[in-house]
């Protein structure tokens, strides 16, 4: 089945606590970015990626790093959270930008205390 | 203001209603996505629109690139219809952004 998975779900954690949420995708999809979404500010992008190794920021990347190392991953690493950064965090890949349809995984809902 | 602007921001409709979503950009865009967040939080890809109009089941998007406005319209809506239903554009250069967001509830 084609589809983008995400790991962990759900995560309560502590300011300054190094986290990594995963994102893979099955589909060969050259084209991968991270999104959190906050009540009332909507969708923004975090971070995407063109291809292995082509990163680049989005609106909002300040807090965040990513790499992209092979094609069907593309992680989204947290060095130091804090409370700011608690959020739904979606991941999504298309083949090629978004002159295609995207592809959401399922969601990340993390807390920071 | 906003760059992507929704209307209305909530919507409550009867089964078999007929639905308009509005989405107004005030940039030079390059495509247009519709996108349903569902209940549980799960987004589907609708639409992807740079011209004309789609249409999918009982899902029609339109969008008129001189007057920068995209609409989305459910025929005959269905309880199932009831989600949010949110607006992306990507402007030139690859910047994305987002709108607000379209609560609707179709009630049977």
């Amino acid at each position: 089945e084609a589809q983008v998975t995400q790991n962990p779900r759900y995560l309560i954690t502590v300011t300054g606590k190094k986290l990594t949420v995963t994102c893979s995708q099955n589909m060969n999809h050259e084209y991968m970015s991270w999104y959190r979404q906050d009540p009332g500010l909507g969708l923004r992008q975090i971070y995407y990626s063109m291809n292995v190794e082509v990163t680049d920021k989005g609106d909002v990347p300040e807090g965040y790093k990513v790499s992209r190392k092979e094609k069907r991953n593309f992680p989204l690493i947290l060095e130091s959270p804090s409370p700011n950064q608690t959020s739904l965090y979606f991941c999504a890949s298309s083949l090629g930008g978004w002159y295609n349809e995207q592809f959401f995984g399922p969601g990340t809902r993390l807390t920071v205390l | 203001k906003n760059e992507v602007e929704q209307s209305p921001q909530n919507l409550t409709a009867q089964e078999g209603e007929f639905i308009t979503i509005n989405c107004s950009y005030s940039v030079g865009i390059s495509a247009l996505h519709w996108l349903q967040q569902h209940p549980g939080g799960g987004i589907v890809s609708l639409f992807m629109l740079s011209s004309g109009k789609k249409k999918h089941g009982r899902l029609i998007a339109t969008i008129n690139i001189q007057e920068k406005h995209s609409s989305l319209h459910i025929t005959a809506s269905h309880p199932r219809d009831s989600a949010v239903y949110i607006c992306a554009v990507r402007e030139y250069g690859n910047k994305l952004v987002f709108g607000a967001g379209t609560i609707l509830r179709v009630k049977s």
